[in-house]
């Protein structure tokens, strides 16, 4: 089973601020089977981005992914107050899920 | 885009069997993949199995010798059974689609529902 670790656990940001979030896997992954969810609390997580880079449709365009082989990363350019959320990455083959980053307006 | 909804009792008691059933409106169950992800309290997401709308399955090894997922495509629902359940099993439960006919990755999913186990 490939283990996905996400750091930091917990980054605090202001608003207008960069977030840049690391997944590293156990193993290497194939980019196409790399996902990035957010979850806000109360809901079900949301599909932001697949295939390590493709947003998912109507995500803005400040969400990018990037990435290869263990290490893969999740950007937002400038952060928005409904960003602060927990985010997950996961990847298929069988799928597991990071623990994920809580990210929390400082 | 389509809706998913969880239904199924919200207490279950120890060694029981947990059952859930997902009902998918607006849209066809055709041509994608059906899984089931729970969420322990304040934890993260564990994958439990899928379900391809043609029957075929596969699950979590984890919890595989516990697990039977099945479709109804007459109903447009498909459904979760855990078998033997304990406190570990406590968790939100959702119900996700995989992309069109693509399993990699989750593109739709379920509000969630509680399941607690308790005596």
């Amino acid at each position: 089973e490939i283990v996905l670790t996400q750091s930091p656990g917990t980054l605090s940001l202001s608003p207008g601020e960069r977030a840049t979030l690391s997944c590293r896997a156990s193993q290497s992954v194939s980019s196409n089977y790399l996902a990035w969810y957010q979850q806000k609390p109360g809901q079900a997580p949301r599909l932001l981005i697949y295939g390590a880079s493709s947003r998912a449709t109507g995500i803005p365009d400040r969400f990018s992914g990037s990435g290869s082989g263990t290490d893969f990363t999740l950007t937002i350019s400038r952060l928005e107050p409904e960003d602060f959320a927990v985010y997950y990455c996961q990847q298929y083959g069988p799928y597991t899920f990071g623990q994920g980053t809580k990210l929390e307006i400082k | 885009q389509g809706q998913l909804q969880e239904s199924g009792p919200g207490l279950v008691k120890p060694s029981e069997t947990l059952s859930l059933t997902c009902t998918v409106s607006g849209g066809s169950i055709s041509s994608y993949y059906w899984s089931w992800i729970r969420q322990p309290p304040g934890k993260g997401l564990e994958w439990i199995a899928y379900i391809y709308y043609s029957g075929s399955t596969n699950y979590n090894p984890s919890l595989k010798s516990r697990v039977t997922i099945s479709i109804d495509t007459s109903k447009n629902q498909f459904s979760l059974k855990l078998s033997s359940v304990t406190a570990a099993d406590t968790a939100v439960y959702y119900c996700v689609r995989g992309e069109y006919d693509d399993p990699r990755h989750f593109d739709l999913w379920g509000r969630g529902t509680l399941v607690t186990v308790s005596s």
